[in-house]
């Protein structure tokens, strides 16, 4: 079975843009949860999704957005985009939910410059 | 607020001895937990999880064990080998909540 797949790998922004990142679940997972991990903070809870319904959401500014597809897919969108924002955002997925073990993408790495 | 805290940054242990690493936490509402492995560039990996309702779960090489009085849990890594050198995750989730609450890590390394 194919695993999490995150696109793209990598990322380089100017402040002020705005990025969408996609995740892509294990097959037949149908909860995705994003994260960030930056050196600082290690690793932070941004949202979940089950259903096309996001049922959880971190504490981010509402800059940070997400979405899901029909299909289990997942975007997130991250506008006007800060120096802070750098970061490894990661993709995880698990059948229904966090109390089962979510399993992880291999991340996108956002720069801004 | 940190409710999961890894309070070891770095361990260094030699190969073939026993590797333990430990995570604390302070929401009591907390009712699974899960170690996660992670090399540079990579995602975390899975590597084993117990429910609040055990205290011992084992899986080869693998032993987590859990105090809930004391709000702690262990990882136990025997024999310890170069292949587990990496950073170490532990994490924790209350039912409902829908999320991860992770640690900070701790860099395991492995010396011959």
């Amino acid at each position: 079975k194919a695993g999490v797949t995150q696109t793209p790998r990598y990322l380089i922004k100017t402040r002020g843009q705005q990025v969408t990142l996609s995740c892509s679940p294990i097959s037949g997972h149908r909860s995705v949860s994003w994260y960030q991990q930056t050196p600082g903070q290690g690793l932070q809870f941004l949202f979940e999704y089950f259903s096309e319904t996001q049922r959880n959401k971190g504490n981010f500014p509402g800059r940070f957005s997400g979405r899901q597809f029909s299909n289990s897919r997942s975007e997130m969108n991250v506008s006007t985009l800060e120096l802070g924002d750098s970061a490894l955002y990661l993709c995880a997925s698990s059948p229904t939910g966090v109390n089962y073990e979510q399993y992880f993408g291999p991340g996108t790495r956002l720069t801004v410059t | 607020d940190q409710q999961v805290k890894q309070n070891s940054p770095s361990l260094s242990v030699q190969e073939g001895r026993i590797s333990i690493l430990n995570c604390d936490y302070t929401n009591s509402m907390f009712d699974y937990f899960l170690w996660y492995k992670k090399y540079p560039a990579e995602g975390p990996t899975f590597l084993i999880s117990i429910s609040s309702i055990k205290d011992k779960n084992e899986d080869g090489r693998f032993t987590v064990f859990l105090n809930k009085s004391a709000k702690h849990l262990s990882l136990h890594i025997v024999p310890s080998q170069p292949g587990d050198s990496a950073v170490y995750f532990c994490a924790a989730s209350a039912r409902g909540a829908q999320k991860l609450v992770f640690g900070q890590g701790t860099r395991l390394t492995i010396n011959p």
